[in-house]
């Protein structure tokens, strides 16, 4: 079974500059997220969608971050513009639903470095 | 906000049994508790759930008091393949992972 895809793997851009990062979930799975791990700490969610529509996205800074999942398959994260501080792993995750019992599963991850 | 607790790090040699306790004082009757595993510059990876009392796999053991405050891992004859950040959550704070215990398997 192939697990979760992202892309790109790394990218290095200029602060104010924008990035998109893409992501094919688990064949069959209903529900994606998008986490956010800065070097040295643990996965924070940033969006989580059930099919095409948002579950929660309180943790989204929305003033500079975004992130569609239109036909309920691939999903798209993006960054505009990017600060400093958004240098960090942008792992996509999948599950087959939402209840408390399902596994996560990740990518491996797209590196973002703003410099 | 509801957080796990976990040893910062844990320093074990080949050939042991690694125990990693966590505390998660908050969780509700329908959580599970999942366990991960992370190797640098891979994402996290699934190793074991449960629900209560035990729980073994082929590559984990999972133990959980009646109460279900706490849950430990355990990792019997560790490899240096097995180095690696682990973290424990619950489903209910779904945005929490924590810092994780990173283990250091030494020869």
């Amino acid at each position: 079974e192939a697990g979760v895809a992202q892309s790109p793997r790394y990218k290095i851009i200029e602060k104010r500059q924008s990035v998109a990062f893409w992501c094919n979930p688990i064949s069959g799975h209903a529900t994606l997220y998008w986490y956010q791990q800065i070097l040295g700490q643990g996965p924070k969610l940033l969006i989580q969608f059930q099919n095409n529509g948002v579950v929660d996205d309180s943790q989204l800074p929305k003033d500079r971050f975004s992130a569609e999942r239109l036909k309920g398959v691939d999903s798209t994260l993006k960054i505009q513009p990017a600060k400093l501080e958004d240098s960090a792993v942008y792992l996509c995750a999948s599950s087959f639903q939402v209840d408390s019992g399902n596994t996560i599963y990740f990518g491996e991850g797209s590196w973002l470095t703003v410099v | 906000l509801a957080k796990t607790t976990q040893p910062i790090s844990m320093d074990s040699y080949e050939g042991q049994e690694v125990n990693i306790t966590c505390s998660h004082n908050n969780i509700a009757t329908n959580d599970y508790i999942t366990w991960y595993q992370q190797f640098p510059s891979q994402g996290p990876r699934f190793i074991i759930q449960g629900y209560k009392t035990k729980v073994t796999n082929e590559v984990a053991s999972l133990f959980i008091p009646a109460d279900r405050k706490s849950s430990t891992l355990s990792l019997p004859r560790v490899s240096l393949s097995d180095t690696a950040v682990y973290y424990c959550r619950y489903n209910f704070n779904k945005f929490y992972f924590g810092s994780g215990t990173k283990l250091n398997v030494k020869p």
